[in-house]
């Protein structure tokens, strides 16, 4: 089955600490994004990627990193420069280009700083 | 002023009201549009696209207006399980394409 997938479901991370958020896609899918909610909110994009080797800042990258070597995925990683990380991270991809194309989400990783 | 923003939450309603949210984009390049729905603690999933003609699907009407730049979705006959969070998304191409999701607006429909 074609589908997008966010690994681990769960995460803790100690204060200082970088983390490495995974994001898998093979629906051949060019445009990648990852999003921030924090509870009650809505989402906060990023980053973002069009395509391989290309991404741009979101609204909120202070203290994010992000990588797109392969088309398959992207991976977030939370460094200890983001002041205030724990949220619910969320992974989605779509089709590149002006067609009326909708986005497909992962399940998400819930990030906790213990 | 954000990309896409949608009316404050939540709304609370009693069963079988009617409810209607709205959505305003800045962008006029903004080319697709579609509503997702987002249960508590879970990813958004497609709810449905946002025609320029207007297009409905049971009870849920999407309506879109270009020239105000706005687009809404009318539920009626409002059940319990329509609780949720509705997300207005735009897609737009400026310069480069990208997906822009609106804040959300929560649900609460009791019996």
């Amino acid at each position: 089955d074609g589908g997008i997938t966010q690994s681990p479901k769960y995460l803790f991370r100690k204060e200082g600490q970088n983390v490495t958020l995974s994001c898998e896609q093979n629906l051949n899918h060019d445009a990648m994004y990852w999003y921030r909610q924090d509870p009650g909110q809505g989402l906060r994009l990023i980053y973002y990627s069009q395509i391989v080797n290309d991404f741009q800042k979101g609204d909120i990258a202070e203290g994010y990193s992000v990588s797109r070597e392969k088309k398959e995925s992207f991976p977030l990683t939370v460094t200890s420069a983001q002041k205030n990380p724990t949220a619910f991270y969320l992974c989605a991809s779509s089709i590149r280009g002006p067609r009326n194309t909708e986005a497909f989400f992962g399940q998400g990783t819930r990030l906790t700083v213990v | 002023r954000k990309e896409v923003e949608q009316d404050p939450g939540p709304f609370n309603v009693p069963e079988g009201a009617t409810v209607a949210f709205n959505c305003t984009y800045s962008n006029s390049a903004s080319q697709s549009f579609f509503w997702y729905r987002q249960d508590c603690r879970k990813e958004p999933k497609l709810l449905m696209s946002v025609y320029s003609s207007g297009n409905e699907d049971g009870r849920f009407t999407a309506q879109l207006n270009r020239a105000s730049q706005y687009i809404s979705l009318l539920i009626r006959d409002s059940k319990l399980s329509d609780s949720a969070t509705y997300l207005c998304v735009v897609n737009m191409n400026t310069g480069g394409f990208k997906t822009i999701f609106g804040a959300g607006t929560r649900l609460f429909v009791k019996a």
